[in-house]
């Protein structure tokens, strides 16, 4: 299975701030991933798919980019809502899989 | 948009199935536009993709599972189902149903329902 490793796994940052967050595959999965916000409590949602396109909805200070196995989303200037746990998948093996989580809290 | 509520027993004895239910309503489950799709999360917080199934019959499972699982859809009443055998403690988990995306070919998981969870206790 492809391995996605998230960096860093928890960081603490204050509003209005630029945040990002990597992750990287073990191998390339081309333009195949997706990255999801888990707010305390509830079921995570989809933020960004395919690398760089916002899902309906989704403020435009999120964004996604990179290719091959490193990507980065970042958020240009953090609001309170955004605290809780980012997670990247991919689909480009028919086995999907996740990366491990990266907690954001607000300093 | 498409809401997923999930239905089921949260508590199941080991070695006996899970069958879980979910019901999808603000949209159809043969729309054409999703897979309907099943994922769990353990305690750490770390996410499985089980699997998922078309309206058209259309099956992706994933292999660790692929033995004891099975994912049905029931365009009748507009629901898809999860049946996973021979539980074990390994199995306990917040259970997700889902809408996977797949225009384009991404299969990014659009649409999540809030979960439910399962214990495997005696």
């Amino acid at each position: 299975d492809i391995q996605l490793t998230q960096s860093p796994s928890s960081l603490s940052a204050s509003v209005g701030d630029r945040v990002s967050i990597t992750c990287r595959a073990s191998e390339s999965i081309s333009k195949y991933l997706h990255w999801y916000l888990q707010q305390p409590g509830k079921a995570p949602a989809l933020l960004i798919h395919s690398v760089s396109t916002l899902h309906r909805g989704v403020p435009s200070r999120f964004s996604g980019s990179g290719s091959g196995t490193d990507f980065t989303l970042t958020i240009t200037s953090l609001r309170p809502e955004d605290v809780g746990t980012y997670f990247c998948q991919q689909s480009y093996s028919t086995v999907y899989t996740f990366g491990q989580g990266t907690k954001l809290e607000i300093k | 948009q498409v809401q997923l509520q999930e239905s089921g027993p949260g508590l199941v004895k080991p070695s006996q199935t899970l069958s879980l239910t979910c019901n999808v309503s603000g949209g159809s489950v043969n729309s054409g536009y999703f897979y309907w799709t099943w994922i769990r999360q353990y305690p750490g917080k770390g996410l499985e993709w089980i699997g998922y199934m078309s309206d058209t019959g259309s099956l992706n499972y994933n292999p660790s599972l692929r033995s004891r699982l099975s994912i049905a859809v029931d365009t009748s009443t507009n629901q898809f189902s999860l049946r996973l055998t021979s539980v074990t403690a390994a199995d306990a988990a917040v259970y997700y149903c889902a809408a996977c995306g797949y225009s384009g070919g991404r299969y990014s998981i659009d649409y999540w329902g809030q979960g439910t969870v399962v214990t495997v206790s005696t």
